[in-house]
């Protein structure tokens, strides 16, 4: 089944402690994209990848870090976390961000810093 | 500055009561623009691209319809299933970014 995972999908953590958030596409898909998402702002994008070793801010990149070094993942890192960084988050994939094929959500992983 | 716009923020109907949901964008180059529906607790699932003003596109009880400022969604003889926020989203042509709407959350009542 094509499909996009995100782990984990809940999460509370406190002030300053690492985490990782893995994102993985089954899809070949070269386009990967990390969003939040929050209450009367809507969808906003983070970082985003247009293939292996290729990233770029999106914007709302500060406090956040990626990495793509193989096609199928692309971990947002969040190396000192705050509390305004409560969120929803999603991955997404497509192809190639050049033609407008629609992206492919995760199911999200809730974010609690406390 | 790119931007979408969705109106109603929230849309009560009757189940069979017919109506559209509004997305107004401004942008410096069309790429696409995309409906996603979001169910509560789940990411958006795609519906539409539309990619050119005058397009159309049918799915089940939803038309997606596209001019140069505007697309609606048409929802005809709605059922509670079609309930969730539907979510309006274009592509900067120059950037690639892509720009969401706030949504609108529609609830259909039996």
């Amino acid at each position: 089944e094509a499909q996009v995972t995100q782990n984990p999908r809940y999460l509370i953590t406190v002030t300053g402690k690492k985490l990782t958030v893995t994102c993985s596409q089954n899809m070949n898909h070269e386009y990967m994209s990390w969003y939040r998402q929050d209450p009367g702002l809507g969808l906003r994008q983070i970082y985003y990848s247009m293939n292996v070793e290729v990233t770029d801010k999106g914007d709302v990149p500060e406090g956040y870090k990626v990495s793509r070094k193989e096609k199928r993942n692309f971990p947002l890192i969040l190396e000192s976390p705050s509390p305004n960084q409560t969120s929803l988050y999603f991955c997404a994939s497509s192809f190639f961000s050049g033609s407008p094929y629609e992206q492919y959500f995760g199911p999200g992983t809730r974010l609690t810093v406390t | 500055e790119d931007q979408v716009t969705q109106s109603p923020e929230a849309l009560r109907l009757q189940e069979g009561e017919s109506s559209s949901l509004n997305c107004s964008y401004t942008v410096s180059g069309l790429r696409g623009l995309f409906w996603y529906r979001q169910d509560p607790g789940k990411g958006p699932e795609f519906l539409f691209t539309l990619y050119s003003a005058g397009e159309e596109k049918e799915k089940e009880r939803l038309k997606a319809t596209l001019t140069k400022k505007e697309s609606f969604l048409h929802i005809t003889a709605p059922k509670p299933e079609d309930s969730a926020t539907y979510l309006c989203a274009v592509q900067n042509h120059n950037t690639d970014k892509l720009i969401f709407g706030t949504g609108t959350r529609l609830q259909v009542f039996p």
